[in-house]
């Protein structure tokens, strides 16, 4: 079947660096993706894996092992309005994407 | 540019009547989807389009129906509301790349 696995909840100080992890299931896959979502608000893209390896925009970074079936979201220098909830997503051998169910991130002073 | 724009915000149905939730997006793009969000969960997939007169099944369908007549609109239909249809409702829009979606604000929608 296709799934995606991520943990419900990671608290971190700020400043500190935080790794969110993502295992996913899928009969074909295209990519990773990674979105951010404030509660009460829309979800926002972060970045995009394609291929292996570790993509980097200002604060986060985002990594992919295909032959691991997953994924990382790593976020540096924390700051409180980093606290939201954080999905991972991948497209599949269809235009279907599919979610996860999302991990909330608690950052404390 | 607007980006994707959803009406309404809010809105409490009782069982049985019927609503349009609406979607527009300004950005040409071809690809545009609806998706549910219930409490704590992540998004499940409703329906989507690839293009105008062409839509597909998600993965919840079911008490749903939609059109895409233009490439800018994309209602979503709920024809006998269900209290278990009571969520927030978001529309996304993305190009065929497919990387990245753009969502709207929500619609969060009670059924009583």
């Amino acid at each position: 079947g296709q799934s995606l696995e991520q943990p419900s909840e990671v608290t971190a100080v700020e400043g500190a660096i935080v790794q969110i992890n993502c295992t996913y299931q899928t009969s074909g896959f295209y990519g990773l993706s990674w979105y951010q979502q404030h509660d009460g608000g829309a979800p926002t893209f972060l970045s995009y894996n394609g291929l292996d390896g570790l993509e980097e925009t200002g604060r986060f970074s985002s990594f992919l092992s295909r032959s691991d079936s997953y994924g990382y979201l790593l976020l540096q220098e924390l700051q409180m309005k980093d606290s939201a909830s954080y999905f991972c997503a991948y497209r599949g051998g269809s235009y279907i994407p599919t979610f996860g169910r999302g991990t909330s991130l608690i950052v404390h002073p | 540019n607007a980006g994707v724009t959803q009406t309404p915000k809010f809105r409490i149905l009782k069982i049985g009547q019927s609503m349009t939730l609406q979607c527009a997006q300004d950005m040409n793009h071809n690809y545009m989807y609806w998706y549910r969000q219930d409490p704590g969960m992540g998004l499940k997939l409703i329906y989507y389009s690839v293009g105008a007169g062409i839509t597909d099944k998600g993965e919840v369908p079911n008490g749903y129906n939609v059109s895409r007549s233009t490439t800018e609109d994309f209602p979503l239909r709920l024809e006998l509301a269900a209290p278990s249809q009571t969520s927030v409702y978001f529309c996304a829009s993305s190009f065929p790349s497919y990387n990245e979606q753009f969502f709207g604000p929500g619609t969060r929608l009670t059924v009583l």
